[in-house]
């Protein structure tokens, strides 16, 4: 079955560092997510993106946070200058159509800022 | 704003025992719900849903029905397994324009043999 693969599974960075993570969705899929869940809060939406733009953000999607699909099977979330409070489980997400509701999700990647 | 509130855990049972994990939500609209999980090391996997009220989704033994007068939608199975112990999440998609989820905080289920 297609699944949805994120790498790397656990990242450690230092504060004021740039990352890059990295997802790869099911390849007919046309809508993409990120998700990030701070340890022991709820999981909660950054962003969606469609046509090589973004539809949806949170409030947490700020000028430090950017996505690219930079080719025809990765999907990568920057983010510019890490802080302390950014580390989390971050999850990407696919879906293949607007009337078809589930979105598929990667295990996560684990990003530790230190 | 949109949000879910499910029920603390973690939750501990035993093999064969029923299961009830309690879910409410908030919403302008008219909100699809879901039950996602999480099995160790894996992503989330959708467990079932429901699109308007009184729907049932059911899915592995798994269901919940969607409550529009209670705003809930909990997750029940009649007799679980030590298989079925992992996270779940309910979850909301608010239906006006957005496919956005908001979900709760997730429910730990270890289920003893």
């Amino acid at each position: 079955e297609p699944e949805v693969t994120q790498t790397p599974s656990h990242q450690v960075t230092q504060m004021g560092q740039e990352v890059i993570l990295r997802c790869v969705p099911i390849s007919n899929h046309l809508y993409f997510y990120w998700y990030r869940q701070i340890l022991g809060q709820k999981v909660e939406f950054l962003v969606s993106f469609y046509n090589n733009e973004i539809s949806e953000k949170s409030e947490i999607f700020d000028d430090q946070f950017s996505v690219e699909r930079p080719d025809g099977s990765n999907f990568t979330l920057k983010i510019r200058s890490t802080k302390l409070e950014d580390s989390a489980m971050y999850f990407c997400a696919s879906k293949d159509s607007p009337q078809w509701d589930t979105q598929y999700f990667g295990p996560g990647t684990r990003l530790t800022v230190l | 704003g949109n949000s879910v509130t499910q029920m603390e855990g973690p939750v501990t049972l035993s093999e064969e025992a029923f299961l009830t994990i309690n879910c409410t939500y908030t919403a302008t609209g008219y909100p699809s719900l879901f039950w996602y999980v999480q099995y160790p090391g894996e992503g989330l996997q959708l467990l079932l849903k429901a699109t308007k009220a009184d729907d049932k989704g059911s899915n592995k033994g798994f269901e919940a029905t969607y409550r529009k007068e209670t705003t809930s939608f909990h997750l029940e199975k009649g007799s679980v397994q030590v298989s079925d112990s992992a996270v779940y999440f309910c979850a909301l998609r608010s239906g006006a324009g957005s496919y956005q989820l908001t979900f709760g905080k997730g429910t730990k289920l270890s289920v003893i043999p």
